[in-house]
């Protein structure tokens, strides 16, 4: 079954504590991307990958970092999260060379900040 | 750069009535435009999407959109709803190629259905 897969869906965390939230697809999708939902501002783009090795910063890239070693994964790490980062995340894949832009999401993580 | 405006935060509606959620979208170039659905506690569902050719889309569960060039706009509806369609949706843009797939949604749209 085509999907995109995160882990873990919820998690409770304190401030400072580095925290990495794990995507991977199994489409075989070059284009990669992490958004955040908040009530009433709908999602906004943290950061996206193009590539394997190729990643650039969205809308709201700050307190943020990502990498992409491999095709299929695409971790958001928090390396100091606080409290402004509590928020629902998902990730996104699509086939971008295919195109045009259909976007497959996870289930969704939602981060808790204390 | 390209923004998206849904016109109503919220959209109580009755069982059987028919309902139209708005989107309106500014871009300098050609866009895509899609509408996302959001059940609660899940992920989002592509409803349906406009690439080119008919203005008139229709998505999954009896929804339809029509693309406005002239007025920006994007609106879904659907002519009689169910209980089940109670969830968030999501309009969303994106361009022709200049920004590298990249989504831009609507702030949401919270669509009750009541019995």
């Amino acid at each position: 079954e085509a999907q995109v897969t995160q882990n873990p869906r919820y998690l409770i965390t304190v401030t400072g504590k580095k925290l990495t939230v794990t995507c991977s697809q199994n489409m075989n999708h070059e284009y990669m991307s992490w958004y955040r939902q908040d009530p009433g501002l709908g999602l906004r783009q943290i950061y996206y990958s193009m590539n394997v090795e190729v990643t650039d910063k969205g809308d709201v890239p700050e307190g943020y970092k990502v990498s992409r070693k491999e095709k299929r994964n695409f971790p958001l790490i928090l390396e100091s999260p606080s409290p402004n980062q509590t928020s629902l995340y998902f990730c996104a894949s699509s086939a971008y060379r295919v195109g045009p832009y259909e976007q497959y999401f996870g289930p969704g993580t939602r981060l808790t900040v204390t | 750069a390209q923004s998206v405006t849904q016109l109503d935060s919220q959209v109580p509606v009755f069982e059987e009535a028919p309902v139209e959620l708005r989107c309106n979208y500014s871009s300098s170039v050609s866009v895509y435009l899609f509408w996302y659905v959001q059940y609660p506690n899940q992920g989002l569902q592509l409803l349906l999407k406009y690439l080119s050719g008919s203005t008139l889309v229709k998505g999954i569960n009896g929804f339809e959109a029509e693309f406005n060039k002239s007025q920006t706009s994007f609106h879904l509806r659907k002519p009689s709803v169910h209980i089940s369609d109670t969830a968030e949706y999501f309009c969303a843009v994106s361009d022709d190629g200049t920004s590298y797939g990249k989504l831009t949604f609507g702030q949401g749209t919270i669509l009750t259905v009541h019995p």
